[in-house]
């Protein structure tokens, strides 16, 4: 298997910008989780995904954030405007359940201008 | 709010030390314990899962411990290797069960 695959790997935008992060998690795990990572707070779990459906995004910091899950094999997380202080590693991580083992992708470091 | 804490932050230690760190977590509601290992440029990869008050686990040269009464977990490293060298993530599962928070972890750097 790939393992999660996330895109893009590296983003550098202006203040302002809309940003949208890819996800595609491991084939057969039900559980997708958007978390990121900052020095000031380590891994901040932001939102996950049960089959599909959002299950809990009280970690999402504001209505700036947004995520989906179209289908099993995809989801995305979006920042419209994007900020200076969204500037952070972004990673997905799947599981085949709440308590097994994640598998992290390769994370996506955004940075705002 | 479920707070995972670890210590110390940050470790340096010579080649062929042992060296140990500690998680804690809210001992109500357990689920499960898990330690990852972070190295630079990577991302975070599974070392244990824990379920079990008393549970020991051993990867080569690592093991870990737990203590759910308490909430407190171990994390030994017998004879540190440079290639040691890494932060060590544990995370704990969420009230309801269903989501894994993570410490800021332990960052050990190992010298030769």
């Amino acid at each position: 298997d790939a393992g999660v695959i996330q895109s893009p790997r590296h983003e550098v935008t202006e203040m302002g910008q809309e940003v949208t992060l890819r996800c595609k998690p491991i084939s057969g795990h039900d559980y997708l989780f958007w978390y990121r990572q900052t020095m000031m707070r380590g891994l901040e779990l932001l939102i996950y995904f049960n089959n599909n459906v959002p299950i809990d995004d009280s970690g999402m910091p504001e209505d700036r954030f947004s995520a989906k899950m179209p289908n099993a094999s995809f989801s995305t997380l979006k920042i419209q405007p994007s900020e200076p202080r969204d500037s952070a590693v972004y990673f997905c991580a799947s599981s085949q359940s709440p308590s097994g083992e994640l598998f992290f992708g390769e994370g996506s470091r955004l940075t705002v201008l | 709010i479920l707070n995972v804490e670890q210590s110390p932050q940050s470790l340096h230690v010579q080649e062929g030390d042992s060296t140990n760190f500690t998680c804690s977590f809210p001992s109500s509601n357990f689920y499960a314990l898990h330690w990852y290992r972070w190295e630079t440029a990577k991302s975070p990869e599974a070392l244990f899962v824990m379920t079990l008050n008393g549970d020991e686990k051993k990867k080569g040269r690592i093991s870990a411990t737990l203590n759910t009464k308490e909430g407190y977990s171990y994390l030994y490293i017998k004879g540190s290797q440079p290639e040691d060298s890494a932060t060590y993530l544990c995370a704990s599962l969420n009230q309801a069960g269903t989501a894994l928070i993570f410490g800021k972890g332990t960052t050990l750097s190992v010298s030769s």
